[in-house]
């Protein structure tokens, strides 16, 4: 079984260019997150998706960031005109359902946004 | 704002010996406390999901506690291992369906 894949796993932008990253989650997995860990700080959260649905963006930037998880397809996180301090690991996590229960989110390796 | 804490930052300890962090949490709207284990330039790796206060979980020399009352969790490492070198990440979530608020991590090194 694939774990979950993301990619790019390294990207370069110039400021003011757009990063996007793909974050296919496990087979059988239909909510995926989105974390982000800027240089010596931890994982924050940034958003929530399911099928075609956000359930909770209340960690996502107002501006410049969007994410989507059509029904067909990777999950795509979306970061309009970088600027430098956008550079940081966005790492993805999908489970089969909501987390309750004792089951947890399983993690991609990453991908390494850099902005220059 | 959720606050998550771990301590130490960061462990060196020597081949064999035995070890322990911890994690700190609110005690308040608790509902599960995650662990994950995190090797460089990999994805981290799922180790507990504690529920219940008085959990006790353990695989191979690993085990964790949980006191979800005074809001902390420790995790045990028994005989340390160079491979056991990581940063070990707590995670709180505060109701079913809610997402996951991390700590900082503890950072491992284990000398030969």
């Amino acid at each position: 079984n694939a774990g979950v894949m993301q990619n790019p796993r390294h990207l370069v932008r110039r400021r003011g260019q757009e990063a996007r990253l793909r974050c296919s989650p496990m087979k059988g997995h239909s909510h995926v997150y989105w974390y982000r860990q800027l240089p010596e700080e931890g994982l924050k959260f940034m958003v929530y998706l399911q099928k075609e649905n956000i359930i909770d963006e209340s960690g996502m930037p107002k501006e410049r960031f969007s994410a989507e998880f059509p029904k067909e397809g990777p999950s795509i996180l979306r970061i309009q005109q970088v600027v430098r301090g956008d550079s940081a690991a966005y790492f993805c996590a999908s489970s089969p359902r909501q987390v309750s229960s004792g089951n947890t989110i399983y993690f991609g390796e990453g991908s390494w946004l850099t902005v220059v | 704002i959720l606050n998550v804490e771990q301590s130490p930052q960061s462990l060196h300890v020597q081949e064999g010996d035995s070890t322990n962090f911890t994690c700190s949490f609110p005690s308040s709207n608790f509902y599960a406390l995650h662990w994950y284990r995190w090797e460089t330039a990999k994805s981290p790796e799922a180790l507990f999901v504690m529920t219940l206060n008085g959990d006790e979980k353990k695989k191979g020399r690993i085990s964790a506690t949980l006191n979800t009352k005074e809001g902390y969790s420790y995790l045990y490492i028994k005989g340390s291992q160079p491979e056991d070198s990581a940063t070990y990440l707590c995670a709180f979530q505060g109701g079913a369906g809610n997402m996951l608020t991390f700590g900082g991590g503890t950072r491992l090194m284990v000398k030969p």
